[in-house]
């Protein structure tokens, strides 16, 4: 069964760094861009940042580009988030993600992991 | 950006009902448009790809349908797993994503 598994989630003070990690198993994990989606408590969903299949592209949306850094280790099947400069306003679940649809880029997100709560609270 | 705007932000209905909930986009997104239940403390769960292409394992009582700005997700016969979040995703300008606010389906 595919699999995806985040870790790494915790209580932070503002203005502090928290790295993310997803485990990832049971598919080719370096044929797959893989994405960060965040909830905040009793919000929706939020896309944060996407890589691709071998690390050369990434995009982030606004609110976290200069402070987030997704980053990928196809050797050890693992996508993994770096927050910086936390805020508030980053408190939420994140969830990792497979993408999957078109050859250029992922259209639709399936599986997703379980998720890891991260707060920013001082 | 495009904005997704879900309709209604949540629903009351009985074990049995047909439902739809509606995603409407800001602009035309063609059939990019995909479609999630999420369960209490639970992760996402795709249901629907490319406006109306079910994914493999999901119940045929759920439907999807729509191109340009307006999309639907119609429950045929609700059960009672049924009652969850529910979001639509577009995919029109990736890798930048977005999605509706949710619908909250809930037991009348």
């Amino acid at each position: 069964e595919v699999q995806l598994v985040e870790s790494g989630g915790g209580l932070v003070q503002p203005g502090g760094s928290l790295r993310l990690s997803c485990a990832a198993s049971e598919f080719s994990f370096s044929s797959f861009w893989m994405s960060w989606v965040r909830q905040a408590p009793g919000k929706g969903l939020e896309w944060v940042a996407s890589i691709k299949r071998d690390g050369s592209e990434k995009y982030y949306v606004d609110s976290v580009k200069g402070r987030f850094t997704i980053s990928r280790d196809n050797a050890k099947n693992s996508l993994y988030l770096q927050m910086n400069s936390l805020g508030a306003e980053d408190t939420a679940v994140y969830y990792c993600a497979r993408g999957l649809g078109s050859a250029w880029y992922p259209d639709w997100f399936d599986p997703w992991g379980q998720g890891t709560l991260v707060t920013v609270s001082s | 950006d495009i904005q997704m705007a879900q309709s209604p932000p949540s629903l009351s209905a009985s074990v049995g009902d047909r439902v739809t909930i509606t995603c409407r986009a800001s602009q035309s997104i063609s059939s990019y448009l995909n479609w999630y239940q999420q369960k209490p403390g639970k992760a996402p769960y795709l249901l629907i790809y490319a406006a109306s292409t079910l994914r493999s394992g999901v119940p045929s009582r759920f439907s999807g349908s729509g191109s340009g700005t307006d999309f639907t997700l119609t429950i045929s016969s609700l059960q009672p797993e049924d009652f969850a979040t529910y979001f639509c995703q577009q995919s029109y300008s990736p890798p930048l994503y977005t999605f509706g606010q949710g619908t909250k389906l809930v037991i009348k």
